[in-house]
């Protein structure tokens, strides 16, 4: 009963360093989501997927990159990192998007120094 | 612009009480609302999903209601336990493929 799983659950990086956080679904969702969360700001969409092979991106997409190379997994990359996206990220996935129920990772805690 | 506001930021009640949150969103024009809980350095969790056409939805001591005119949901619950404890939030479709989302209400329930 996975559900949503996010990998890793914590990282720290340098300022200039690349990593992925890895989604993987196990209810087979079209659609797929990744979020960050941050005080003040609440959750704000960075990018998403309709399908595999697809993404687009939401509201705030800068500084990041996504795959869905396979329909159980979204991948979210961060070429360079910068302190701005020190954060907690989630990933979430809905059967028929955003007129369905959503349902989220327990999140991945990044720190950039 | 869709914005979407959770009152109070945060509440403390005794156990057994009844309680009420709420929620509002600028743009009517929605076609369901979604109530989610969040334990502290967890995910969110659905609770209930409110399709435009329903004015309540009920699951066990949870009763949320949407109100499209006016802009609001409420969520209530009845009976209220420690494990309630947690931050709600509800959120709204917006541009098709993203939501909004409330900052949330921290709710604090005390044996």
């Amino acid at each position: 009963n996975a559900g949503v799983t996010q990998t890793p659950k914590f990282r720290v990086l340098k300022t200039g360093q690349s990593m992925t956080l890895l989604c993987a679904q196990d209810m087979n969702h079209e659609y797929m989501y990744w979020y960050r969360q941050d005080p003040g700001m609440g959750l704000r969409l960075i990018h998403y997927s309709v399908g595999e092979g697809t993404t687009a991106k939401g509201e705030v997409p800068d500084g990041y990159n996504v795959s869905r190379l396979k329909k159980q997994n979204f991948l979210l990359g961060l070429e360079s990192a910068a302190p701005s996206q020190t954060s907690v990220y989630f990933c979430a996935s809905s059967y028929i998007g955003t007129a369905g129920e959503l349902f989220f990772g327990e999140g991945s805690r990044l720190t950039v120094l | 612009k869709q914005e979407v506001t959770q009152i109070p930021a945060a509440l403390s009640v005794p156990e057994g009480e009844n309680l009420v949150l709420n929620c509002s969103f600028t743009d009517s024009a929605i076609y369901n609302l979604q109530w989610f809980r969040q334990d502290p350095g967890k995910g969110l969790t659905s609770l209930l999903l409110i399709q435009s056409s329903q004015r309540e939805q009920t699951s066990g001591r949870l009763n949320a209601s949407l109100d499209k005119s006016s802009g609001r949901s409420t969520l209530y619950i009845a009976a209220s336990q420690p494990g309630d404890s947690a931050t709600y939030l509800c959120a709204v479709p917006y541009n098709n493929n993203d939501m909004r989302f409330g900052a949330g209400t921290r709710l604090t329930v005390k044996p």
